[in-house]
């Protein structure tokens, strides 16, 4: 079964600055979909950013990009120009080309300081 | 944008009792999907739905778990039997053929 793992429950950053957060995943498959969703407090799904196994290109949209490193099995979310507006929790997932389920890490609390 | 839509947006039942959860999902959407969140932790995955039949369901989707599409529009889920532990927020979700899953604001289930 695919597992992914986000280490960090908590990261802050200043208003305007960059900040990465991190997620690994474990998988055998060879094609799959990552995501980065933001839940506010609102508890709504939202979906920042998506990044499709077999492209080698870093997707990007934004102000929001992605370091992907597929041997590493590794998938970050980077935040450039912070706002507070920013400031949700953030989970990454999986999602098998052949599969539908999505399957979430932990998630990590994003504070911004003004 | 059309937009997946949740009834009702909070929901307090008492612990044995049914409970119904509706989505309206984005029109031209074929696959539906539910997901748990308890207070808390991460979003866990309870079941997908296609062609009028379940896709895939976790290990979490028992017996007193059940998906239907009544009509052309909705999409429930029905808890037979609710317990303290089911007391969570549920999303639904949509999509086409596509890899994106859109969410609706997510109903809260609080079971007493």
């Amino acid at each position: 079964a695919q597992t992914v793992t986000q280490s960090q429950p908590e990261m802050s950053v200043q208003e305007a600055e960059t900040v990465t957060l991190s997620c690994t995943y474990d998988t055998s498959e060879s094609d799959y979909y990552l995501f980065w969703y933001k839940q506010p407090p609102s508890r709504q799904m939202i979906l920042v950013i998506r990044q499709e196994a077999y492209k080698q290109q870093n997707a990007t949209e934004n102000r929001f990009s992605v370091n992907f490193q597929k041997a590493a099995k590794s998938f970050s979310l980077k935040i450039s120009d912070s706002q507070l507006g920013d400031a949700a929790m953030y989970f990454c997932a999986y999602r098998s080309v052949s599969g539908s389920r999505l399957t979430f890490g932990e998630g990590t609390q994003l504070t911004v300081n003004p | 944008e059309p937009e997946v839509t949740q009834t009702p947006s909070h929901q307090v039942t008492q612990m044995g009792q049914e409970v119904i959860l509706r989505c309206v999902p984005i029109s031209n959407h074929l696959y539906f999907y539910w997901y748990r969140q308890i207070l808390g932790q991460k979003v866990e995955f309870l079941v997908s739905f296609y062609n009028n039949e379940i896709s895939e369901k976790s290990e979490i989707f028992d017996d007193q778990f059940s998906v239907e599409r009544p009509d052309g529009s909705n999409f429930t889920l029905k808890i037979r039997s609710t317990k303290l532990e089911d007391s969570a927020m549920y999303f639904c979700a949509s999509s086409d053929f596509g890899a994106y899953q859109y969410f609706g604001p997510g109903t809260r289930l609080t079971v007493l």
